[in-house]
């Protein structure tokens, strides 16, 4: 049973232009997660998915940011004209369930903006 | 607003030692916690878990113990290897809101053959 998957895992873009970062969820998990992680922080919740469906986005930026969990093929976050801030490492967790469950990880992407 | 700290940005500890990593946190409402390990590179790895009616929680080298009145949590591994070293991040939500987790900023482990 293959992992969370991430891909890209490193993703270099320039000021103003868009990243997409994709994530296929474990075999069977239908509940999508994604996280961003600053330099020296945590990881900071940014939405909740389930297919075709955002369920809590409280902790993504209002402007810039999406992201998207269709019927068919992977989540998608998309980050529309990147500035500096945006670079980080951003991680993708799935779970079965959406209560009390634990949730598992992808290895992430690390996007850098220059 | 940081709801879930882990203090101790780094610890050492000598193989065979145990090695205690500590995480407070501040919303009363949290009701389940675990701990994730991550190396370098690589996402993170789920290890231990325990919800809010119970006060330790053992798997192996690892026991998690929570006191609820104090708001904090502590994650024990003992012995200590050298393979345990890595950040180890606590994270807690709350019933109510279950998906989401908030994640303290880690603690780095070092354990030293």
């Amino acid at each position: 049973n293959a992992g969370v998957m991430q891909n890209p895992r490193h993703l270099v873009r320039r000021r103003g232009q868009e990243a997409r970062l994709r994530c296929s969820p474990m075999k069977g998990h239908s509940h999508v997660y994604w996280y961003r992680q600053l330099p020296e922080e945590g990881l900071k919740f940014m939405v909740y998915l389930q297919k075709e469906n955002i369920i809590d986005e409280s902790g993504m930026p209002k402007e810039r940011f999406s992201a998207e969990f269709p019927k068919e093929g992977p989540s998608i976050l998309r980050i529309q004209q990147v500035v500096r801030g945006d670079s980080a490492a951003y991680f993708c967790a799935s779970s079965p369930i959406s209560f009390g469950g634990e949730q598992y990880f992808g290895p992430g992407t690390r996007l850098t903006v220059t | 607003d940081q709801q879930v700290k882990q203090n101790s940005p780094s610890l050492s500890v000598q193989e065979g030692r145990i090695s205690i990593l500590n995480c407070d946190y501040t919303n009363s409402m949290f009701d389940y916690f675990l701990w994730y390990k991550k190396y370098p590179a690589e996402g993170p790895t789920f290890l231990i878990s325990i919800s809010s009616i119970k006060d330790k929680n053992e798997d192996g080298r690892f026991t998690v113990f929570l006191n609820k009145s104090a708001k904090h949590l502590s994650l024990h591994i003992v012995p200590s290897q050298p393979g345990d070293s890595a950040v180890y991040f606590c994270a807690a939500s709350a019933g109510d809101s279950g998906n989401q987790f908030y994640f303290g900023t880690g603690t780095s482990l070092t354990v030293i053959p």
